[in-house]
Protein backbone atom coordinates (compact mmCIF):
# COMPACT_ATOMS: atom_id res chain seq x y z
CA UNK A 1 0.00 0.00 0.00
CA UNK A 2 1.35 3.65 -0.51
CA UNK A 3 3.41 5.04 2.42
CA UNK A 4 4.62 8.43 2.99
CA UNK A 5 7.08 8.93 6.21
CA UNK A 6 8.40 12.25 6.44
CA UNK A 7 11.06 12.75 9.01
CA UNK A 8 13.71 15.78 9.40
CA UNK A 9 11.26 18.11 12.05
CA UNK A 10 12.70 19.80 15.27
CA UNK A 11 12.78 22.90 17.35
CA UNK A 12 15.23 25.31 15.07
CA UNK A 13 16.15 28.87 16.12
CA UNK A 14 15.11 31.85 13.72
CA UNK A 15 17.31 32.19 10.63
CA UNK A 16 18.29 28.27 10.67
CA UNK A 17 18.00 25.86 8.24
CA UNK A 18 16.53 22.27 8.19
CA UNK A 19 15.90 19.27 5.87
CA UNK A 20 12.67 17.71 5.91
CA UNK A 21 12.62 14.18 4.03
CA UNK A 22 9.60 12.08 2.88
CA UNK A 23 10.61 8.22 2.02
CA UNK A 24 7.51 6.91 -0.42
CA UNK A 25 6.50 3.50 -0.97
CA UNK A 26 4.22 0.91 -2.49
CA UNK A 27 3.79 3.25 -5.63
CA UNK A 28 5.88 4.08 -8.53
CA UNK A 29 7.32 7.49 -6.99
CA UNK A 30 8.80 8.48 -10.11
CA UNK A 31 5.70 8.50 -12.12
CA UNK A 32 4.21 11.02 -10.03
CA UNK A 33 4.52 14.61 -8.93
CA UNK A 34 5.35 15.43 -5.23
CA UNK A 35 3.85 18.09 -2.65
CA UNK A 36 4.63 19.59 0.84
CA UNK A 37 1.42 21.41 2.26
CA UNK A 38 1.52 22.52 5.60
CA UNK A 39 -0.32 23.02 8.64
CA UNK A 40 0.68 25.50 11.24
CA UNK A 41 -1.28 25.55 14.64
CA UNK A 42 -4.85 27.01 14.75
CA UNK A 43 -4.79 27.66 11.21
CA UNK A 44 -5.51 25.80 8.02
CA UNK A 45 -3.75 24.01 5.50
CA UNK A 46 -1.43 25.89 3.38
CA UNK A 47 0.30 24.79 -0.13
CA UNK A 48 4.09 25.04 0.25
CA UNK A 49 6.03 24.03 -2.80
CA UNK A 50 5.74 20.86 -5.88
CA UNK A 51 8.05 19.06 -8.22
CA UNK A 52 6.82 17.15 -11.04
CA UNK A 53 7.72 13.51 -11.98
CA UNK A 54 11.38 14.14 -13.04
CA UNK A 55 11.89 17.26 -11.10
CA UNK A 56 12.12 19.68 -14.36
CA UNK A 57 9.53 22.09 -12.91
CA UNK A 58 9.02 23.12 -9.44
CA UNK A 59 6.48 25.12 -7.79
CA UNK A 60 6.43 27.55 -4.68
CA UNK A 61 3.99 29.43 -2.59
CA UNK A 62 4.73 33.04 -2.33
CA UNK A 63 5.55 32.48 1.62
CA UNK A 64 8.56 30.15 0.80
CA UNK A 65 10.32 31.25 -2.16
CA UNK A 66 13.51 32.25 -2.39
CA UNK A 67 14.12 29.96 1.24
CA UNK A 68 12.25 26.86 0.49
CA UNK A 69 14.18 24.37 -2.22
CA UNK A 70 12.32 21.31 -2.99
CA UNK A 71 13.63 18.50 -4.30
CA UNK A 72 13.60 14.43 -5.00
CA UNK A 73 15.71 11.61 -5.85
CA UNK A 74 13.77 8.81 -7.69
CA UNK A 75 16.92 6.36 -7.06
CA UNK A 76 15.76 6.59 -3.40
CA UNK A 77 12.08 7.24 -3.45
CA UNK A 78 12.91 10.63 -1.43
CA UNK A 79 11.45 13.79 -1.33
CA UNK A 80 13.11 16.68 0.58
CA UNK A 81 12.38 20.20 1.59
CA UNK A 82 15.59 22.25 2.72
CA UNK A 83 14.29 24.89 4.38
CA UNK A 84 16.56 28.03 4.91
CA UNK A 85 16.03 31.54 6.34
CA UNK A 86 13.28 30.14 8.90
CA UNK A 87 10.64 32.09 11.07
CA UNK A 88 8.21 32.05 13.20
CA UNK A 89 5.75 31.64 10.80
CA UNK A 90 6.94 28.72 9.06
CA UNK A 91 6.11 27.10 12.76
CA UNK A 92 3.90 24.09 11.39
CA UNK A 93 3.35 20.58 11.13
CA UNK A 94 4.51 19.16 6.75
CA UNK A 95 3.00 16.72 5.04
CA UNK A 96 4.44 15.17 2.48
CA UNK A 97 1.66 14.52 -0.38
CA UNK A 98 1.49 12.71 -3.85
CA UNK A 99 0.09 13.83 -7.32
CA UNK A 100 -0.04 17.07 -9.39
CA UNK A 101 -4.03 17.53 -8.89
CA UNK A 102 -4.45 14.64 -7.29
CA UNK A 103 -3.77 14.83 -4.15
CA UNK A 104 -4.68 11.44 -3.07
CA UNK A 105 -2.36 10.28 -0.42
CA UNK A 106 -0.66 12.27 3.12
CA UNK A 107 2.21 11.25 5.48
CA UNK A 108 1.59 11.32 8.96
CA UNK A 109 3.62 15.18 8.89
CA UNK A 110 6.79 16.09 10.80
CA UNK A 111 6.35 18.58 13.32
CA UNK A 112 8.60 22.16 12.84
CA UNK A 113 9.06 25.00 15.58
CA UNK A 114 10.44 27.68 14.80
CA UNK A 115 11.74 29.21 18.15
CA UNK A 116 14.68 30.95 20.18
CA UNK B 1 -3.78 33.84 -7.09
CA UNK B 2 -7.15 31.91 -7.23
CA UNK B 3 -9.24 32.58 -3.29
CA UNK B 4 -10.97 30.03 -2.14
CA UNK B 5 -14.00 30.62 0.14
CA UNK B 6 -15.86 28.57 2.36
CA UNK B 7 -18.75 28.63 4.32
CA UNK B 8 -19.90 27.99 7.06
CA UNK B 9 -16.60 28.14 8.90
CA UNK B 10 -18.17 26.22 12.07
CA UNK B 11 -21.01 23.75 11.53
CA UNK B 12 -22.64 22.41 14.53
CA UNK B 13 -24.81 19.62 13.49
CA UNK B 14 -27.33 16.77 15.22
CA UNK B 15 -26.11 13.09 14.50
CA UNK B 16 -28.69 11.77 11.66
CA UNK B 17 -29.49 15.07 10.12
CA UNK B 18 -27.71 16.69 6.59
CA UNK B 19 -24.95 19.11 6.57
CA UNK B 20 -23.84 20.80 3.85
CA UNK B 21 -20.41 23.03 3.16
CA UNK B 22 -19.88 25.61 0.35
CA UNK B 23 -17.06 26.79 -1.27
CA UNK B 24 -16.86 29.43 -4.05
CA UNK B 25 -13.79 30.23 -6.16
CA UNK B 26 -12.46 34.20 -6.98
CA UNK B 27 -12.03 32.50 -10.65
CA UNK B 28 -13.21 29.68 -12.75
CA UNK B 29 -11.50 26.28 -12.17
CA UNK B 30 -12.37 24.56 -15.60
CA UNK B 31 -8.77 23.84 -16.60
CA UNK B 32 -7.69 23.98 -20.72
CA UNK B 33 -8.22 20.37 -20.66
CA UNK B 34 -11.61 20.38 -19.56
CA UNK B 35 -11.29 18.99 -16.03
CA UNK B 36 -12.36 20.92 -12.89
CA UNK B 37 -10.12 20.02 -10.08
CA UNK B 38 -11.55 20.65 -7.05
CA UNK B 39 -10.75 18.40 -4.01
CA UNK B 40 -12.61 18.08 -0.62
CA UNK B 41 -10.53 16.78 2.15
CA UNK B 42 -11.81 15.67 5.84
CA UNK B 43 -9.00 16.13 8.24
CA UNK B 44 -10.00 13.84 12.04
CA UNK B 45 -8.46 15.43 15.12
CA UNK B 46 -5.26 14.25 15.34
CA UNK B 47 -5.44 12.98 12.13
CA UNK B 48 -3.58 13.62 8.59
CA UNK B 49 -6.28 15.29 5.53
CA UNK B 50 -7.83 12.91 3.59
CA UNK B 51 -9.21 13.16 0.27
CA UNK B 52 -13.06 12.41 0.07
CA UNK B 53 -13.66 13.71 -3.24
CA UNK B 54 -11.76 14.74 -6.41
CA UNK B 55 -12.57 17.23 -9.54
CA UNK B 56 -15.86 17.89 -8.40
CA UNK B 57 -18.05 14.78 -7.67
CA UNK B 58 -15.69 11.80 -7.50
CA UNK B 59 -15.62 9.75 -4.04
CA UNK B 60 -12.57 8.05 -2.97
CA UNK B 61 -12.57 4.80 -2.53
CA UNK B 62 -13.89 3.88 1.32
CA UNK B 63 -15.43 7.11 1.69
CA UNK B 64 -18.78 6.24 2.81
CA UNK B 65 -21.78 7.17 0.17
CA UNK B 66 -23.47 9.30 2.66
CA UNK B 67 -20.40 12.28 1.46
CA UNK B 68 -21.24 14.09 -1.96
CA UNK B 69 -19.40 16.48 -4.07
CA UNK B 70 -21.41 19.01 -6.62
CA UNK B 71 -20.76 22.02 -8.40
CA UNK B 72 -18.96 23.65 -11.46
CA UNK B 73 -17.50 26.64 -12.32
CA UNK B 74 -16.63 29.00 -9.38
CA UNK B 75 -19.13 27.19 -7.15
CA UNK B 76 -19.12 24.19 -5.27
CA UNK B 77 -20.84 22.25 -2.40
CA UNK B 78 -20.06 19.58 -0.45
CA UNK B 79 -22.48 17.40 1.28
CA UNK B 80 -23.15 15.09 4.01
CA UNK B 81 -26.59 13.16 3.99
CA UNK B 82 -26.93 11.79 7.51
CA UNK B 83 -23.89 13.33 9.93
CA UNK B 84 -22.34 10.44 12.13
CA UNK B 85 -20.24 10.79 14.94
CA UNK B 86 -16.74 9.71 12.70
CA UNK B 87 -17.41 12.84 10.65
CA UNK B 88 -16.17 15.29 13.65
CA UNK B 89 -13.41 17.61 12.19
CA UNK B 90 -12.18 20.39 9.71
CA UNK B 91 -13.14 19.95 6.23
CA UNK B 92 -11.64 22.14 3.06
CA UNK B 93 -11.93 22.68 -0.54
CA UNK B 94 -8.75 23.02 -2.57
CA UNK B 95 -8.20 23.88 -6.39
CA UNK B 96 -6.07 22.15 -8.36
CA UNK B 97 -6.58 23.70 -11.52
CA UNK B 98 -4.21 27.05 -11.10
CA UNK B 99 -0.81 27.83 -9.47
CA UNK B 100 -0.68 28.33 -6.73
CA UNK B 101 -2.59 25.16 -5.26
CA UNK B 102 -4.91 26.70 -2.83
CA UNK B 103 -7.14 25.56 0.12
CA UNK B 104 -10.15 26.99 1.37
CA UNK B 105 -10.41 28.22 5.13
CA UNK B 106 -11.66 25.35 6.20
CA UNK B 107 -15.24 23.94 7.81
CA UNK B 108 -15.38 22.72 11.50
CA UNK B 109 -17.96 20.24 12.11
CA UNK B 110 -18.62 18.96 15.08
CA UNK B 111 -22.34 17.68 17.30
CA UNK B 112 -24.53 19.86 18.63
Amino acid sequence: QVQLVESGGGVVQPGRSLRLSCAASGFTFSSFSMHWVRRAPGKGLEWVACIWEDGSNKHYADSVRGRFTISRDNSKNTLNLQMDSLRAEDTAVYYCVRGKEGFDFWGQGTLVTVSS
Amino acid sequence: DVVMTQSPLSLPVTLGQPASISCRSSQSLVHSNGNTYLNWFQQRPGQSPRRLIYKVSNRDSGVPDRFSGSGSGTDFTLKISRVEAEDVGVYYCMQATHWPRTFGQGTKVDIK
